[in-house]
């Protein structure tokens, strides 16, 4: 599948910090969506994108469809304790927006000290 | 309550003895699909289906099989596991096939698999 390359790896930030991550990709997507897991869990759906230059919010949580639709960034303001995770992106490139052709990013880990 | 459940959630097994971890759903979903979870790999697609009787291979699919003979069960199947096969292993369901329906992909909560 696509290649997805997803910064940064791991975050460790305090409590109240803002936070942003990104996703790019070599090709074109026509299609990103931004999931977060729990520890234990399965991910669940925080925002999805449709349209280049798309800007979404989700109470503290912003995504946007990068202009180039090669990228898409996810910011969290105000971290809180809960926000601990794994957040990861997904698309679909050009030519499909089937499931069965949605590829994840690497994952970001984030660790939020009170 | 809906939702895609797995079984088992932890499984420990020796290196070639079958194995079958269950996922069903009771949405009346279309479309299922199973994933592993690697550090540093994220989530890799093993294999899909699109309906009954109709599965494709994902990214991943190297020494899985799977079936789809109900609309509810997606078995992801491990003929001969191997050391490599140690991973999360999660199964997803969305109502429809196409991610810009806006149907979500509900994901179950994981089996967590050790080849030894």
């Amino acid at each position: 599948g696509q290649q997805l390359n997803q910064s940064p790896q791991s975050m460790f930030i305090q409590e109240g910090e803002d936070v942003s991550m990104n996703c790019t990709s070599s090709s074109i997507f026509n299609t990103w969506l931004w999931y977060k897991q729990d520890p234990g869990e399965g991910p669940v759906l925080l925002i999805a994108l449709y349209k280049a230059g798309e800007l979404t919010s989700n109470g503290r949580l912003t995504a946007q469809f990068g202009i180039t639709r090669k990228d898409s960034f996810l910011n969290i303001s105000a971290s809180i304790p809960s926000d601990v995770g794994i957040y990861f992106c997904a698309g679909c490139h050009a030519g499909g927006t089937s499931y069965g052709k949605l590829t994840f990013g690497q994952g970001t880990i984030l660790t939020v000290h009170p | 309550e809906a939702q895609v459940t797995q079984n088992p959630r932890y499984l420990i097994t020796v290196t070639g003895k079958k194995l079958t971890v269950t996922c069903s759903q009771n949405m009346n979903h279309e479309y299922m699909s199973w994933y592993r979870q690697d550090p540093g790999l994220g989530l890799r697609q093993i294999y899909y289906s699109m309906n009954v009787e109709v599965t494709d291979k994902g990214d991943v699919p190297e020494g899985y099989k799977v079936s789809r003979k109900e609309k509810r069960n997606f078995p992801l199947i491990l003929e001969s596991p191997s050391p490599n096969q140690t991973s999360l292993y999660f199964c997803a369901s969305s109502r429809r096939t196409d991610v810009a329906t806006n149907e979500k992909l509900f994901f179950g909560s994981g089996t967590q698999l050790s080849v030894l």
